[in-house]
């Protein structure tokens, strides 16, 4: 069954250190992922998606297929980047698969 | 314009009564997608809607769950003989196609109560 994992519910860096949001996935076929994000009171939205090969607020994250990882990455976090991140898959035609989701906390 | 909207924003509810949730999709979006968060928990897919298709209830958990959608404009979902385990954070997404690549947006949620 396709399944997005992430390993972390919680992650704390101080700010200016490295990011790493890790996700892994189990999927059958060709994976199309994404990463959403929630910052506090606002809506849950699009970070990122793998094949635009884009960096969004200084993320970037890489499919590994080999590693069947999709993990979100920034080198230089901010206190604005304290939110929580949600991986997604998409199964199928249209339905988004979600991880559990990691809150990050960026210290000062 | 205006986002995806949702009400009630929050709803309690005794175990046992009917709750109806309504969503406002973004206009012109054709595709409208219901989604269900527990507390600690990822987003679990319940309901999805294109156009004149008939809908995916794939996700629905049981037979006490229903949703409809009108058009392509608003949907309700509505959930029968309300269990403690319904208490969740209900979302509502849209998105303009429901192509393969299309980006979901997303409502408030309303978070449902159930005591």
């Amino acid at each position: 069954a396709q399944r997005v994992t992430q390993p972390e519910k919680l992650l704390s860096v101080f700010k200016g250190a490295p990011v790493e949001l890790k996700c892994n996935y189990s999927y059958s076929g060709s994976p199309e992922l994404f990463w959403y994000v929630q910052y506090s009171r606002q809506r849950l939205q699009l970070l990122l998606r793998h094949i635009s090969r884009e960096s969004i607020k200084g993320f970037t994250a890489d499919l590994n297929k080999g590693e069947t990882s999709f993990h979100l990455k920034k080198p230089f976090a901010q206190e604005e980047d304290s939110a929580m991140y949600y991986c997604a898959l998409i199964q199928g035609a249209q339905k988004l698969v979600f991880g559990q989701g990691t809150r990050l906390t960026i210290n000062p | 314009g205006a986002g995806v909207s949702q009400s009630p924003s929050n709803k309690v509810t005794e175990k046992g009564k009917d709750v109806e949730l309504r969503c406002d999709p973004i206009s012109g979006h054709t595709a409208l997608y219901w989604y269900r968060q527990r507390l600690g928990q990822g987003l679990e897919f319940l309901i999805y809607f294109q156009g004149n298709s008939a809908p995916d209830k794939s996700g629905l958990p049981s037979d006490r769950f229903s949703a409809e959608r009108t058009g392509e404009s608003v949907s309700t979902l509505t959930i029968q003989r309300t269990q403690q385990e319904d208490s969740a954070v209900y979302l509502c997404a849209s998105s303009p196609v429901g192509g393969f690549y299309n980006e979901q947006f997303f409502g408030p949620g309303t978070r449902l109560t159930v005591l």
